[in-house]
């Protein structure tokens, strides 16, 4: 099983700091993602990358960037970390090979979460 | 039920009985679809999928439906058990472009919290 793998469970930073949240994935997928999560809102997409060094902004990329310097590894950095950027964030993998495009079972796999505290 | 403010539908049966949550999707050109589930402090799980082509899917004791007409989605469980208790996303895929190479948008539902009373 693809095994998605983000370094911190929880996290707590102060306003104006620099964080890096890390997700490693174990199955060389080429998709990787950064989500958050808000109660009412839902999982919305940060950002994206389809390959390494690729990236693609997602519908709320403000105040974020990201780094994929490795295809296993996909970072999210908060340059100036805020309060309204404290939530719930999501990592996941997908490879959009020619199995996901016609098959079936190959939903996105997530990792366990990071839940980051700006104070 | 109706999602109000920022207030998750819910639903509540007891165990043995079967759930249906249901889930409307937003754009008619989606031709993926997955349902995932949500434990307290974990990540989304997946469930099951389906794809435009299917308007029926079965796994071990849950079954989604897919309606195209009216752009809806539905997970079925069968004797649903307390360790189903959780909150139950559906996303929807749409086919994108980007530097000459076609990707996959996921778009996520709100969610639904179904608990299971034993």
């Amino acid at each position: 099983d693809v095994k998605v793998t983000q370094s911190s469970r929880y996290l707590v930073k102060r306003t104006g700091e620099k964080v890096f949240l890390e997700c490693v994935q174990d199955m060389d997928h080429e998709n990787m993602f950064w989500y958050r999560q808000d109660p009412g809102l839902g999982l919305r997409l940060i950002y994206f990358s389809y390959d390494v060094k690729m990236k693609e902004k997602g519908d709320i990329p403000e105040g974020y960037s990201v780094s994929r310097e490795k295809k296993e590894r996909f970072s999210l950095i908060l340059e100036s970390a805020s309060t309204n950027q404290t939530s719930m964030y999501l990592c996941a993998s997908i490879d959009w090979g020619q199995g996901h495009r016609i098959g079936l079972g190959y939903g996105y796999t997530f990792g366990s979460g990071t839940r980051l505290t700006v104070v | 039920g109706e999602s109000v403010g920022l207030h998750l539908p819910t639903l509540s049966v007891q165990e043995g009985d079967n759930s249906i949550i249901n889930c409307a999707y937003s754009n008619s050109a989606s031709d993926y679809f997955i349902w995932y589930k949500q434990e307290s402090g974990k990540g989304p799980q997946f469930i099951i999928d389906i794809r435009s082509n299917m308007d029926k899917r079965q796994g071990q004791r849950v079954t989604v439906l897919l309606n195209k007409t009216v752009k809806h989605l539905s997970l079925q469980i069968a004797a649903t058990q307390p360790g189903d208790s959780a909150v139950y996303f559906c996303a929807e895929e749409s086919l994108r472009s980007a530097g000459g190479t076609s990707y996959g948008k996921l778009t996520f539902g709100q969610g639904t919290i179904l608990t299971v009373h034993p």
